[in-house]
């Protein structure tokens, strides 16, 4: 079971652009949603992340804007760089039922052209 | 600051082989994960361990074996390797419920 989808598979901006990057899920106790960004040949890192009592959360030009009721949440990265060019995983989880455990999203990989 | 450790950085093996993988972390982390990436797919959690001593079953965990000797590490063992399966298993720490996990490098496995 998918639980967590993430849509575009791959995104293609040009530098200056803001680049969308979509994310949805299935289990309404998830109330945790971590942005992880990983470069070819490391692990993912932890870009920006949101708690289902918020609607939106940024960071830098990095935004999630999050909608509780359909579900669903997006990654904005306004004014796209060269080096913002990687895979981005969306995960989920359910903390408030001190559930541990993390599922994440196949990922969208984004290549931003100069 | 700290830091998580994976070695090797490269296992090659033969199908039928018990291969074991190593994690280590200096953050002084409570949880540690053992994750397994396929090419074109998300992270798939194999083994946790909230605590020292402590292990936890993933979603995926058929097929392999974990222990947290202390807690600093965690190693994950393939029972069994399979033959093409290539996959990067990542390991990560958080120092608790609902907080940043922090990844490791990644160990590339290839079976002949």
């Amino acid at each position: 079971q998918q639980q967590v989808r993430q849509s575009p598979q791959s995104l293609t901006v040009w530098e200056g652009e803001t680049a969308i990057l979509n994310c949805s899920y299935e289990n309404s106790a998830f109330d945790y949603f971590p942005w992880y960004q990983q470069f070819p040949g490391e692990g993912p890192a932890l870009l920006i992340a949101i708690r289902s009592v918020s609607d939106k959360k940024e960071d830098g030009r990095f935004t999630i804007f999050f909608n509780k009721r359909e579900k669903k949440l997006s990654l904005h990265i306004t004014d796209s760089q060269p080096g913002d060019s990687a895979t981005y995983f969306c995960a989920a989880s359910a903390v408030n039922t001190g559930n541990y455990k993390y599922v994440f999203g196949a990922g969208t990989r984004l290549k931003v052209i100069a | 600051g700290g830091i998580i450790t994976q070695t090797p950085k490269f296992l090659i093996g033969q199908e039928g082989q018990k291969l074991t993988l190593k994690c280590q972390q200096n953050f002084n982390h409570d949880t540690m994960y053992w994750y397994r990436q396929d090419s074109g797919k998300g992270l798939r959690l194999i083994y946790y361990s909230i605590t020292e001593n402590d292990l936890q079953k993933g979603d995926l965990s058929e097929g392999y074996d974990a222990s947290r000797e202390k807690k600093s590490s965690f190693s994950l063992t393939v029972t069994s390797a399979q033959k093409n399966e290539m996959a990067v298993f990542l390991c990560a720490s958080s120092p608790g419920l609902g907080v940043e996990q922090y990844f490791g490098p990644g160990t590339r496995l290839t079976v002949l």
